[in-house]
Formats: structure tokens, sequence, C-alpha cells
């Protein structure tokens, strides 16, 4: 069965500076991993997918995550936080079984932004 | 990218009642799509698969006679909540899986169930 793993509930930070948001997955094939944010209320928007190829997957605003086979991780990073990255974030892990694609999320880290 | 749009946003129903929550793909057809439930400050949990055409599959532990779900077109499925008491409160969440695209499944905004 697939899992994903991440350990940060919360993280706050400082408007400008960097940062990372851990994510560990269990899976016994070529994992597709996904990162969404989701905002208070709010459904889902993805900010980036790995499927295959590129191990440093570029997103939208700014953010990249890099898919690291031998750690079983799909970190998710950026340079320079604004403050209106305030949000939840979840890291998924999909399955692709009878044409659809299962995605198992993880427990979400919610992330603070200081200004 | 391909927009899903649930409705209603947020209903509040008497406890006993039904309540339908739609799930609409706006620009693409959609074969399959998922349902989740999001509690409190907790992550999603898959429901149930609905494939256009067939029955939904759902997940261990949900109640198929207490979610319903009709997936009768490639734009459109709906999940009903019969009966509903106040532990069915929640934030519901679809997501529909395009035909041309192989992997990826596009969000629809949610919507909060309260129970009264």
């Amino acid at each position: 069965a697939q899992s994903v793993t991440q350990p940060d509930i919360h993280i706050t930070v400082s408007e400008g500076a960097s940062l990372e948001l851990r994510c560990n997955y269990s899976y016994g094939a070529t994992p597709y991993l996904f990162w969404y944010v989701q905002s208070p209320g709010q459904g889902l928007q993805l900010l980036l997918k790995y499927f295959s190829g590129d191990t440093l997957v570029q997103g939208i605003k700014g953010f990249e995550a890099e898919f690291k086979r031998s750690q079983s991780s799909f970190n998710l990073r950026k340079p320079s936080v604004h403050w209106s990255d305030a949000a939840e974030y979840f890291c998924a892990v999909g399955a692709l079984t009878g044409g659809g694609n299962k995605l198992t999320f993880g427990t979400g880290t919610q992330l603070k932004v200081e200004l | 990218g391909a927009v899903v749009s649930q409705h209603p946003s947020w209903v509040i129903c008497k406890s006993g009642t039904s309540v339908k929550i739609e799930c609409r793909s706006l620009d693409f057809q959609a074969t399959t799509m998922f349902w989740y439930r999001q509690f409190p400050k907790q992550s999603l949990m898959l429901m149930a698969t609905s494939n256009e055409g067939s029955k939904a599959t759902y997940e261990q532990g949900v109640e198929k006679d207490k979610f319903l779900i009709n997936h009768a077109s490639l734009t459109l499925s709906t999940l009903t909540v019969t009966s509903a008491h106040p532990e069915d409160s929640s934030f519901y969440i679809c997501s529909a899986r395009a035909r041309s695209v192989n992997t990826e499944a596009f969000f629809g905004q949610g919507t909060r169930l309260t129970v009264v």
C-alpha cells in the first residue's frame, strides 16, 4: 500500500527566507508525486508534479521539488517565501490503477509566514 | 488548466435530511471522478472513485448506502449524503481526471457540509 509522510505539522518562516517542506513516500513502483496547496476553506491547487524524467521539478509560484529515489523523498522548496504563501501544503502519491489516479495524501504542513 | 466546479460551496441541513453535492468538469470530459472527505485540520481521505457509466468503487469503511455517488455523464458526478447526521459534517472535495490526460486530476473548490 502506498503512504505519504509529512513530518512537519507546522512550519513558520520569515518573509523572504527560504523554505523546505519535507515529504517521504512509500510505494512499490515508480511513484507519481504531487504537491498541492490549500487555502482555508478552499479546494486544492496543484503546485507541481513528478511523473518521470528530470528529478528536479519546477512548479508554479516559484516552487520546486526534487525527487530522490534513494531517500524516498519529494521535498518542496522555495528560495524566498512571500506572505501570500501561507497555507496548508499537501504531498500526495498517485497510483495508476484501472486508468485512474488514486491519490494518497500526507497529513499536510501548515505554513505560517512572519512579516 | 482544466476547471472543476463544485456546487454548493457550503450547505447547512437538518439532521435526517439528504444533501446532494455536484461536481462538474467545465471544459473537459472526465472519465473518472474522485470524492474526498477532509476533517478539520486533517488530510484528505479518498471516499470513492467513480467511472462514467459504472458503479462507484468505495474505499474500505465508507458506507455505500450513506454516500451515494452517481457519475451519469462525462461532465457530472454527484455525491448524495443520505439521512445526514452531525458526524457527517465535513469538507467534501471532488477531483476529476480528463480522458485525454494520463495522470493528473483537477480538484473542485470543495463543499462545506454542516448538519445541525
